[in-house]
C-alpha cells in the first residue's frame, strides 16, 4: 500500500491561510490522492480528491505537483472550526477494495 | 438529511458476552466499511462490502463478524468480545464522486470489553 508523510502538526491564526503539505513519492498511476479530517470526538470527514489537476471545493483547494510525488491541501482562511486532523491519503479506485489508509496525519491548532 | 447512523455510541460489556452494533446510511450506497482506530495506530480496516450479501476483510477481520442483508445496514457483531477489541469504531459508506469514491462516516460507537 502506497504511504503518505504529513507533519505532525501545524499552528495557523484564525482567518489566515493554511497550506498542509504531503508527500507521496511512491504514488501509482492509478492512485487518487484524498484528503480527510477528523474533528474532535467526531468520524473523519471528507474534504477534496484530486488525480493529477489542481482541485477546489467550498472547502478547501487541493494543489498536486506535476510529479504528483507531493501535493498540499490549502485553506484559505482557516476558522477555530477548521481545528483537526488532516490525513492525506492515496486511494485505489477497484471493485474488489475500498480501503482507506490511514496515517498518523496533521494535527492542525488554529488560535483565535 | 444524508447520515450514516451507528447504535449504539457508547458500550460497555464483559468478555464473551456477543454484541452487535448496528450501522445504517440513507444514501443508497452501495460500498459500506467498518474501521476500528486506537491511538498510535489510526484507522484501520475490518470488513467492507461491496454490495448485498458481498463481504470481504480488511486489515484487522479477526474477532469480527459483518452481514449485509439489505443494501441500507452493515451490522458489526463481536461474537465473543474480548478486551483487546476496546476501541472506537466508524461505519462508513462510499459514493462514486469524480472517477473515484469517497466515504461518509458515522459518528462512532466507543466499546469498552471487562
Amino acid at each position: 500500500d502506497a504511504k503518505t508523510t504529513q507533519p505532525n502538526s501545524m499552528e495557523s491564526n484564525e482567518e489566515e491561510p493554511v497550506h498542509l503539505p504531503c508527500n507521496h513519492s511512491t504514488i501509482s498511476g492509478t492512485d487518487y490522492i484524498h484528503w480527510y479530517r477528523q474533528l474532535p470526538s467526531q468520524g473523519p470527514e471528507y474534504v477534496i480528491h484530486g488525480l493529477t489537476s489542481n482541485v477546489n471545493n467550498r472547502m478547501a483547494s487541493l494543489a498536486i505537483a506535476e510529479d504528483r510525488k507531493s501535493s498540499t491541501l490549502i485553506l484559505h482562511r482557516a476558522t477555530l472550526r477548521d481545528a483537526a486532523v488532516y490525513y492525506c491519503i492515496l486511494f485505489f479506485t477497484g471493485y474488489n477494495t475500498d480501503k482507506l489508509i490511514f496515517g498518523t496525519g496533521t494535527r492542525l491548532q488554529v488560535f483565535p | 438529511e444524508a447520515q450514516v447512523t451507528q447504535n449504539p455510541r457508547y458500550l460497555i460489556t464483559v468478555t464473551g458476552k456477543k454484541l452487535t452494533v448496528t450501522c445504517s446510511q440513507n444514501m443508497n450506497h452501495e460500498y459500506m466499511s467498518w474501521y476500528r482506530q486506537d491511538p498510535g495506530l489510526g484507522l484501520r480496516q475490518i470488513y467492507y462490502s461491496m454490495n448485498v450479501e458481498v463481504t470481504d476483510k480488511g486489515d484487522v477481520p479477526e474477532g469480527y463478524k459483518v452481514s449485509r442483508k439489505e443494501k441500507r445496514n452493515f451490522p458489526l457483531i463481536l461474537e465473543s468480545p474480548s478486551p483487546n477489541q476496546t476501541s472506537l469504531y466508524f461505519c462508513a459508506s462510499s459514493v462514486d464522486r469524480g472517477g473515484t469514491r469517497t466515504q461518509y462516516f458515522g459518528p462512532g460507537t466507543r466499546l469498552l470489553v471487562l
